[in-house]
């Protein structure tokens, strides 16, 4: 089942934090983040393990909550580079599933000087 | 390093009409292929993924099929282009070891007229 992301679409001003959620209506295994300029392919961001983890990437990190179903993706101070779109993939199996991930609708970011 | 390398950027194809899209990988072995398709402002549905030569699952119903003729190459084809066939599709790789991210190439944009 696909996830939900909310929100659909943010704007923000250079310097200004957002946060995209990604919510599945089954037990999570993994949530991989990725972010993708108009007609360009999709760029891997980070994978979130089942664990409750969290990891940074520079100004850009997210959290993950097992009990929650549920993955937060944190861009704090964005630059205009962070525009795009954003998009959770899940796994609700580990093991063999083969990197099968069911992708969110997407989240659409956009950065104003 | 690894790259990988899909063709052709842009297709316009008529009702029909045969397809074949094609993918390659360089820099690794084995690697598991997927063939994504987008459609416009939607998110990313996979179509067909293969952990090996002449391996293939299909992941949904269509007027699709996909071959691993080469351990690093993917082919998309259809024998008749449908309209709802339109899409920006994406060819991508990942390791065979659990949880590794989807390298995407850059995407065939496809238009059924």
């Amino acid at each position: 089942q696909q996830p939900v992301q909310s929100p659909q679409a943010v704007i923000l001003r250079e310097g200004e934090d957002a946060v995209i959620n990604c919510s599945s209506s089954k037990a999570l295994y993994s949530v991989h983040w990725y972010r993708q300029k108009h007609g360009e392919a999709p760029v891997f961001l980070m994978i979130l393990l089942k664990g409750g983890e969290q990891k940074g990437h520079e100004k850009i990190s997210a959290s993950f909550n097992e009990k929650k179903q549920q993955s937060s993706l944190y861009l704090t101070a964005s630059q205009l580079s962070y525009s795009g779109t954003y998009f959770c993939g899940i796994s609700n199996a580990g093991g063999t599933s083969y990197g099968k991930l069911t992708f969110g609708q997407g989240t659409i970011l956009t950065v104003h000087p | 390093s690894q790259t990988i390398h899909q063709w052709p950027a842009t297709l316009v194809q008529p009702v029909g009409s045969p397809l074949s899209l094609e993918c390659t990988v360089e820099g690794t072995s084995n690697p598991n292929l997927y063939w994504y398709r987008q459609a416009a402002g939607r998110g990313l549905q996979l179509l067909f993924y293969s952990v090996g030569i002449g391996q293939i699952s299909s992941e949904v119903p269509q007027n699709l099929s996909a071959s691993r003729p080469q351990d690093r190459q993917f082919i998309l084809s259809s024998k008749k282009l449908l309209l709802s066939d339109s899409g920006f599709y994406l060819c991508a790789w990942a390791r065979t070891v659990m949880d590794s991210p989807l390298h995407f190439g850059n995407g065939t944009r496809l238009t059924v007229t």
